[in-house]
């Protein structure tokens, strides 16, 4: 079974502050890497993704790949109150046709 | 661009009751996935098709939940029994061979088995 494990939190950060999200995942083999946000009582909708390793940018949000501990964070700078959600992160394995296998999310809360 | 349509938003059922949940994909989207959220957890894939055909459905309950796409167009998802353990949000979710791994969710249904 393809595991993938995140902290439920909830994780409390002051407005301003950087947010550091973390997700390790069991399929070493996997080889696509995505961030969601969900805010209460809404659907998932999609952050970043990231294939390589190392780090990839997108305006606040940066997402940091270690394929070699098997290990995917984002980090979420100069936190907003609106960036209060869940952050979902799905590992696509390796094998071809398989699915996202989504973690359980990290509850964060930025406190103004 | 419409996103992914979705209905009913709510239903409250009795448990062994039935009931269908409906999506409509984004138009052109050959792929459409069905995820069962249960509250406090990560979505879990219940079925994959593309066009009209099944792609995966090893974690659909197959002796209570069925769906289908006849038309490779909408997607219908049924359960028959509903269980107490049922009570979820239903998420359909839809995505474009050849444009990246990117998937666009619904709004969801949001089950609740008494």
């Amino acid at each position: 079974q393809k595991e993938v494990e995140q902290n439920s939190g909830p994780l409390s950060v002051p407005e301003g502050a950087i947010a550091s999200l973390n997700c390790t995942y069991s399929d070493r083999g996997s080889q696509s890497f995505f961030w969601y946000r969900q805010y209460s009582g809404k659907s998932p909708e999609l952050i970043m993704f990231i294939y390589s390793n190392g780090d990839k940018e997108d305006g606040r949000f940066t997402a940091q790949l270690n394929k070699a501990s098997q290990y995917v964070s984002l980090l979420i700078r100069d936190s907003q109150p609106s960036d209060s959600a869940t952050y979902l992160c799905a590992v696509k394995p390796g094998n071809y046709g398989q699915n996202f296998v989504f973690g359980p999310g990290t509850r964060l809360s930025v406190l103004p | 661009e419409a996103g992914v349509a979705q209905s009913p938003r709510y239903k409250i059922i009795e448990k062994r009751q039935s009931v269908a949940f409906w999506c409509n994909p984004i138009s052109g989207h050959a792929t459409l996935y069905w995820y069962q959220q249960i509250l406090g957890q990560g979505p879990k894939l219940l079925i994959q098709f593309q066009n009209n055909g099944v792609v995966d459905d090893s974690q659909l309950p197959k002796d209570r939940f069925s769906a289908e796409r006849l038309k490779g167009v909408d997607s219908t998802l049924k359960i028959q029994p509903a269980k107490l353990e049922d009570s979820a949000v239903y998420l359909c979710a839809s995505r474009q061979p050849g444009q990246g791994e990117t998937q666009y969710f619904g709004p969801g249904t949001r089950l609740l088995v008494l």
